[in-house]
């Protein structure tokens, strides 16, 4: 099963607002609305943000927002701040009753 | 409050073997699905295995498979993985994390422990 493909690193300003993409295929992403993002900051453990493509989990700031079309999942960070710095991953549940993360992206706040 | 705790890493031969813990409280653990997740260093997060809620299901990586098995005690509200033939490339932290199914997220993580492979 191969890493979902996402991009290394995304940088935005504060206050503006970021994309990230995360690109599977019809066995995972683009087959079931089972895509989860997480946030990591440097030397901790993730922490769920959007789960099943939209949702947020409780006590999870609307500034993050997910999407989806086809075989890409999107997650938007918007009104960026500096907490926000943190390395992100996408994740889908798989055809063969698995799960795949994607290779993580890495955001900077200029 | 929900907590997970992993232990048992540590540093270990390669071909040799290991059993990771992850104690669980704050939830009915009984009632749900648990993943194992490792991160090796300055690496991204890899999926290594599923367990159902009541153990009568078990899902692996291809690149685990046939070394690790993910079990659980619900008595013991306990999650293990037993990892065998332990390679350099199995070097990583390794996270438990809650899933109520196979296909659900994971919504509650440990602070994983550490395995390192190495002669």
């Amino acid at each position: 099963q191969s890493a979902l493909t996402q991009p290394a690193s995304v940088s935005g300003s504060p206050g503006q607002s970021i994309t990230i993409s995360c690109t599977g295929t019809s066995r995972d992403v683009g087959g079931y609305n089972y895509v989860s993002w997480y946030q990591q900051p440097p030397g901790n453990a993730p922490k769920l943000i959007i789960f099943e493509v939209t949702n947020r989990p409780l006590g999870v700031s609307n500034r993050f927002s997910g999407s989806k079309s086809g075989n890409t999942a999107s997650l938007t960070i918007s009104g960026l701040q500096t907490e926000d710095e943190a390395d992100y991953y996408c994740a889908s549940y798989t055809s063969v009753n698995a799960q795949v993360f994607g290779t993580g992206t890495t955001v900077t706040v200029l | 409050q929900v907590q997970l705790v992993e232990s048992g890493g540590g540093v270990v031969q390669p071909g040799k073997s290991l059993r990771l813990s992850c104690a669980v409280s704050g939830f009915t653990f009984d009632n749900y699905g648990m993943h194992w997740v490792r991160q090796a260093p300055g690496k991204g997060l890899e999926w290594v295995a599923n367990i159902w809620y009541d153990g009568t299901h078990t899902y692996y990586a291809d690149s685990v498979k046939g070394r690790f098995t993910i079990s659980r005690d619900n008595s013991k509200n306990t999650l293990f993985l037993q990892m065998n033939n332990l390679r350099a490339e199995d070097t990583a932290v390794y996270y438990c994390a809650r899933a109520e199914y196979t296909s659900s997220p994971s919504d509650y993580w440990g602070q994983g422990t550490l395995v390192t492979v190495s002669s």
